[in-house]
């Protein structure tokens, strides 16, 4: 069965700093992983997504995503934190085949402080 | 503009009176499903269709009911509903039912049960 980990409920950086939220999933075959990010009131918007086509993945807003498998891991990044980057991220986890459900981490609230 | 909408998106209600939450998208998706999200445990599935007329339970199943007779439509029944449910809602769809599609999620009811 598959299952995603986030690290951190709360992560507060400076504007301009560097951005880390950490996700770690397990699964039983190569997965595909993805990063959500959902604004106050809003619905889940896609960032990033892995499919096996390339290890280093580059989504919207100047996120990216490195797909590690010897360390089962999908930790997002940015290098340079900006104020509108204050929302909820969540790193959710599908297997191939036909089947689409997301299994979703608990979520990441990023506050960015100026 | 493509999307998926849902309605209403606030809703305030009492134990036992039934409603209906609808969703719709305009992309000609096959593949749709309900989440419930609550605090520290992330987005879990409720009910996913893979087309029309075929639908089938997710994680958490119980007091929902679900129906798909148009592609376009998803909408969420809870009979009677119960405070336990109590939660924030989110209908999303995605073309086929494959691991990689991207699924793209409506903008969220938050209901109440009294």
């Amino acid at each position: 069965a598959q299952s995603v980990t986030q690290l951190g409920s709360h992560v507060s950086v400076s504007e301009g700093a560097l951005v880390l939220l950490r996700c770690n999933y397990s699964s039983s075959v190569p997965p595909y992983l993805f990063w959500y990010v959902q604004y106050p009131n809003q619905g889940l918007q896609l960032l990033l997504k892995y499919t096996s086509a390339a290890t280093l993945v580059k989504g919207i807003n100047g996120f990216e995503a490195e797909f590690k498998k010897s360390e089962t891991s999908f930790h997002l990044t940015k290098p340079s934190a900006h104020m509108s980057d204050a929302a909820e991220y969540f790193c959710a986890v599908t297997r191939g085949g036909a089947t689409n459900k997301l299994i979703f981490g608990t979520g990441t609230l990023l506050a960015v402080q100026p | 503009e493509a999307q998926v909408t849902q309605n209403p998106r606030y809703l305030i209600t009492v134990t036992g009176k039934k409603l209906t939450v609808t969703c719709s998208q305009n992309m000609n998706h096959e593949y749709m499903s309900w989440y419930r999200q609550d605090p520290g445990l992330g987005l879990r599935q409720i009910y996913y269709s893979m087309n029309v007329e075929v639908t089938d339970k997710g994680d958490v199943p119980e007091g929902y009911k679900v129906s798909r007779k148009e592609k376009r439509n998803f909408p969420l029944i809870l009979e009677s509903p119960s405070p336990n449910q109590t939660s924030l809602y989110f209908c999303a769809s995605s073309p086929e039912a494959e691991g990689a599609e991207t699924q793209y999620f409506g903008p969220g009811t938050r209901l109440l049960v009294l």
